[in-house]
Formats: structure tokens, C-alpha cells, sequence
């Protein structure tokens, strides 16, 4: 079983639908769950964090987290086709000063205009 | 501009070779890390560092290895080891254990 395990997609919505990305880790010990953003040929960008149980809202994107049913989930509003891309989610664990991220294989996302 | 950099964009190795890639940072973090990504897949973590001279290993760190003799600079050699090089390698960094920040990457090909 892979430690963080991400719906595989490829996932296609209209513009302007609810995109919904989902993602569970199999280390209950997990302290800290990330969201990252990755355009084709280019390096993954961070658009969110939540480290609590509940959503967590920032603009167009929100982020839930279910620790008791390990996953993790990421909506996109409105979605465009600028958020056509890959989405990585990332399971930290921490050590010491520095924090290990597990990394699921991704989700592509096509935003149809 | 603070950022990362890494250096260079594109390298090329023959079989048996060893080749260095470059990171450097001037975000003042404390943290560095290493991973490699192959087609269709995640990040996997190679080395990463906490302070200087001194580094731990990650998960696929066989065939790897690392220096860390300033707080700006986390250089990565891949070694004639490492059997399958061919892939994209990311460097990271953070203040502590806050958030990873990637710099543009490496794509290293085998010939």
C-alpha cells in the first residue's frame, strides 16, 4: 500500500464546475498535509497547508482534512483553465528542524473552457 | 530577488559518469532537501539537510550523495552507482520545519 495515495485522474471539469481532488495516507502519525501545484515541465508550486481537522478556505481553494479517516481533500471554485495542471499532495512528518514531505503520484487536472 | 536557483537546467550524462547538481538559496533557510521525480509520478526524497555539515539520508538515497559546507549551498552528486539516473531532480528549502519552497529543477538525461 503507498503512503499517500491520490485519486489518479486524469480529471476533467468545465470552467467555472467544482473541482475535487482527493488524497489518503496511510501514517496516522501524520502531522502537517500540503497542497502543491505543478504546470507541466515546471517545479511544484505550494497553495496550501492545513494542519487541523475541518476545511480551510483561501480564495477559490479549500482545503479538508479528516484525520480519523486519513484524507485529505482539495476544492477548487470556479475552476479555470489556468488551473489546469498537477496536483501533488504531501504528507509530512516531522524531524527535528527539518520536515520529511511523502508525496502522492498526482492528480491532472484538465479545466475545459 | 530571493529564490532558489539550480543549476543547470539540462545535463546530460554518459554511463559511468559522475555529475554534480547545484542548488543554492539565499532565503536565509535553515533547511535544505534533494528529490528526484519521474515521469507520471511524485516527489521522492533523496537527502535532505537541517543544518550545516550535517545531512540524513531519505528514502532513495542509494547511488546519491550530498555536501552541505555553507547554509546557501546543498550541491547533489549523482553517482555511476545510481543505475537509473534519467529523471527530474527538485531542490527544496524551508526555515525549519515551516513550508518547502522548490527551485526550478534539473533535468538529467542519460546517453
Amino acid at each position: 500500500q503507498k503512503e499517500v495515495e491520490q485519486n489518479s485522474g486524469p480529471l476533467s471539469v468545465p470552467e467555472g464546475a467544482i473541482a475535487s481532488l482527493n488524497c489518503t495516507y496511510s501514517d496516522r502519525g501524520s502531522q502537517s498535509f500540503f497542497w502543491y501545484r505543478q504546470y507541466s515541465g515546471k517545479s511544484p508550486e505550494l497553495i496550501m497547508f492545513i494542519y487541523s481537522n475541518g476545511d480551510k478556505e483561501d480564495g477559490r481553494f479549500t482545503a479538508q482534512l479528516n484525520k480519523a479517516s486519513q484524507y485529505v481533500s482539495l476544492l477548487i471554485r470556479d475552476s479555470q483553465p489556468s488551473d489546469s495542471a498537477t496536483y501533488l499532495c504531501a504528507v509530512a512528518r516531522s524531524s527535528g528542524s527539518a520536515r520529511q514531505l511523502t508525496f502522492g503520484s498526482g492528480t491532472q487536472l484538465t479545466v475545459l473552457p | 530577488d530571493g529564490g532558489i536557483t539550480q543549476s543547470p537546467k539540462y545535463l546530460f550524462r554518459k554511463e559511468g559518469q559522475n555529475v554534480t547538481l547545484s542548488c543554492e538559496q539565499n532565503l536565509n533557510h535553515d533547511a535544505m532537501y534533494w528529490y528526484r521525480q519521474d515521469p507520471g509520478q511524485g516527489l521522492r526524497l533523496i537527502y535532505y539537510s537541517q543544518i550545516v555539515n550535517d545531512f540524513q539520508k531519505g528514502d532513495i538515497a542509494e547511488g546519491y550523495s550530498v555536501s552541505r559546507e555553507k547554509k546557501e549551498s546543498f550541491p547533489l552528486t549523482v553517482t555511476s552507482a545510481q543505475k537509473n539516473p534519467t529523471a527530474f531532480y527538485l531542490c527544496a528549502s524551508s526555515i525549519r520545519s515551516a513550508d518547502q519552497f522548490f527551485g526550478p529543477g534539473t533535468r538529467l538525461t542519460v546517453l
